[in-house]
């Protein structure tokens, strides 16, 4: 079966620091992922999505990155964090009839 | 992406069933109706997947008319661990490509 991992679980970064969160997708072949944002209290935002290795697409312009170095990793990195940069990152997969798989999410907390 | 239309919030109390209806009124052909539940600090998961008519899992049902333009999602006989955060989105299936747009949804508290 397919699984989807995603590392931390809880973060604190302060200002100005970098960041790199990491997703990794077992049981599946070239599968299509997504990085989505979700601030306290709001919706879910997409962020980034690949569609293969080196493929990124981003849907909304900031001080973030992707990179999808393998098949079944995929990277959110930023150079220098933002306060705006906190929130809950959730890394999805997909590749069947039914939508989205999640990860756990990484709770990003700048300071 | 068809944009979807829920409510943003909910109470019911517990045994009572409850309905939650998304409006999807530019949904194309080839789109897919899915519901998502969240519970706070954890990734979405999927509730249930329908075309149209009616479908129905071990979790819920899913209502779609004839023009599905809309869909309910029914939660029979809820009960407090039901209290979570629902999304109603649309899109088309296929391995190429699944984006999906997730809305704010709709909050169901479970009153005891």
């Amino acid at each position: 079966s397919q699984t989807i991992h995603q590392w931390p679980a809880t973060l604190v970064q302060p200002v100005g620091s970098p960041l790199s969160l990491e997703c990794t997708v077992e049981g599946t072949s070239n599968p299509n992922l997504y990085w989505y944002r979700q601030a306290a209290g709001r919706g879910l935002q997409l962020l980034f999505y690949s569609v293969g290795i080196g493929q990124i697409s981003s849907e909304v312009p900031q001080n973030l990155s992707a990179s999808r170095p393998q098949d079944r990793q995929f990277i959110l990195s930023s150079k220098k964090l933002l306060l705006s940069d906190s929130g809950f990152y959730l890394c999805a997969w997909s590749g069947g009839g039914y939508g989205y798989t999640f990860g756990s999410g990484t709770r990003l907390t700048v300071v | 992406l068809a944009k979807t239309t829920q409510p943003i919030s909910m109470d019911s109390y517990e045994g009572q069933e409850v309905n939650i209806t998304c409006s999807h009124n530019n949904i194309a052909t080839n789109d897919y109706i899915t519901w998502y539940q969240q519970f706070p600090s954890q990734g979405p998961r999927f509730i249930i997947q329908g075309y149209k008519t009616k479908v129905t899992n071990e979790v819920a049902s899913l209502f779609i008319p004839a023009d599905r333009k809309s869909s309910t999602l029914s939660l029979p006989r809820v009960s407090l661990s039901d209290t979570a955060v629902y999304y109603c989105l649309v899109g088309s299936r296929g391995a190429g490509s699944y984006q999906l747009t997730f809305g704010k949804g709709t909050k169901l508290s479970v009153i005891p």
